[in-house]
């Protein structure tokens, strides 16, 4: 089974408005970290923002918020105010407790209209 | 604060041939893993380096290989180059040790393997 889940291969979003970009995530491990990066077409992964699976409130960081539903085991991926610059694939991925391998997800395409 | 650095950014080779790719981790990290990412996919776990040994394994065939030296820095080698090696290869770093670390991994810019 697929350890990360992105089911969105392309997204558009307008200038200004804000977007979800979906991931869901499998383990069985009580103990996970939940990871957001960015690719621009540069290659390198940027890093957004975390969760881990113990921490009650999702995470924020500026435009970047985490809607984590532990239950339905989704670390959906909300970018207010959308930007130009914020066109790029998005890779959702998860590193479990014992280790500290990271397990990505397909990713999602970000075109963001002006 | 300087960040994860890779060399070379990008390499042509040919089949059969061997390559090495070279990684220095994020200043204060003692940990790099390296990553395979071929076109339109997710990065794929080669292995992880923590006190110059290989402490985790992706599924990737022996050809690929590593070494971690004792500033930290990093090499993967491949050997018996084919085809289907063409990829991005991402070095990440963070402070170990392995299974203990709470550190996000930061990534370097990646060097892209093309192999004829």
């Amino acid at each position: 089974a697929q350890k990360i889940t992105q089911t969105q291969p392309g997204m558009f979003v307008q200038e200004k408005e804000a977007v979800t970009l979906d991931c869901t995530y499998d383990t069985s491990d009580p103990s996970y970290g939940l990871f957001w990066y960015k690719q621009p077409s540069s290659g390198e992964m940027i890093f957004l923002i975390y969760q881990g699976s113990y921490d009650q409130q999702n995470a924020t960081e500026g435009r970047y918020s985490l809607n984590f539903q532990k239950a339905r085991k989704s670390a959906n991926l909300v970018i207010s105010a959308s930007q130009l610059g914020d066109s790029a694939m998005y890779f959702c991925a998860m590193r479990e407790g014992t280790g500290n391998q990271f397990y990505f997800g397909t990713g999602t395409s970000l075109t963001v209209i002006p | 604060d300087a960040g994860v650095t890779q060399s070379p950014t990008h390499l042509i080779k040919t089949r059969g041939q061997q390559v090495t790719l070279r990684c220095s981790p994020k200043s204060g990290h003692d940990t790099v893993s390296w990553y395979q990412q071929a076109l339109g996919q997710g990065p794929q776990f080669i292995f992880q380096y923590y006190e110059e040994e290989e402490r985790q394994r992706g599924n990737f065939p022996d050809r690929f290989s590593g070494h971690q030296f004792p500033n930290y820095s990093s090499e993967l080698n491949v050997n018996a180059l084919l085809l289907g090696d063409s990829a991005l290869y991402l070095c990440a770093s963070n402070l170990g040790p392995p299974g203990s670390s709470t550190d996000t991994q930061y990534f370097g810019p990646g060097t892209r393997l093309t192999v004829l």
